[in-house]
């Protein structure tokens, strides 16, 4: 089973800053099986981010993702209030999907 | 619109079964694989279980291997999760979502999840 590890735990910032969060797969992992989600509290999880860099539907073009292998980033260029949340990168691979353990992105 | 909605959660006793439903509409349910994904109070993501489009093969994560069954009913846009031999940590948020695609593979739209809590 492929474990994500994101780092890192907690970011602190401002609005209008630039968030950049970590995701390492511990063996290499398919750019196609590569995909970041956003919980707010009391929500459901919303898709941002598919094939590693692919911005889903209605995603806003301040969330970008990129990364091959064993390390993948997510980077929203300028923070809106709305994006202060909880992400989760996912992987899928040899009919086994795993999470990474989330980032905190939070107002400091 | 995508809907997905959940059903079923409630309290239970270790040991004892329940049996989850998502009934889907606003697309061809009949075309798309589908995912179980849990969250524990106050934890992260937890992928449960998968089934393809037509219900001919189906995963299912370690932890509830050999307890938990998934199965659809493709004449009712229905998605359901057996579980047996509940657990206490098997307390959590049960979401349904659709898989976005056979070559992508992952989530992309969630219900909001139904509730259980196995507890004595």
């Amino acid at each position: 089973e492929i474990v994500l590890t994101q780092s890192p735990g907690t970011l602190s910032l401002s609005p209008g800053e630039r968030a950049t969060l970590s995701c390492r797969p511990s063996q290499s992992v398919s750019s196609s099986h590569l995909a970041w989600y956003q919980q707010k509290p009391g929500q459901a999880p919303r898709l941002l981010i598919y094939r590693a860099s692919s911005r889903a539907t209605g995603i806003p073009d301040r969330f970008s993702g990129s990364g091959s292998g064993t390390d993948f980033t997510l980077t929203i260029s300028r923070l809106e209030p709305e994006d202060f949340a909880v992400y989760y990168c996912h992987q899928y691979d040899n009919s086994l999907w795993t999470f990474g353990q989330g980032t905190k992105v939070e107002v400091k | 619109q995508v809907q997905l909605v959940e059903s079923g959660g409630g309290v239970v006793q270790p040991g004892r079964s329940l049996r989850l439903s998502c009934a889907a509409s606003g697309f061809t349910f009949s075309s798309y694989g589908m995912y179980w994904v849990r969250q524990a109070p106050g934890k992260g993501l937890e992928w449960v279980a998968f089934i393809w489009f037509d219900g001919s093969n189906k995963y299912y994560a370690d932890s509830v291997k050999g307890r938990f069954t998934i199965a659809r009913d493709n004449s009712k846009n229905t998605l359901f999760l057996q579980m047996n031999s509940l657990r206490g940590e098997d307390t959590a948020l049960y979401y349904c979502a659709r898989d976005y695609s056979m070559t992508v593979v992952a989530p992309d739209y969630w219900g909001q999840g139904t509730l259980v809590t196995v507890s004595s």
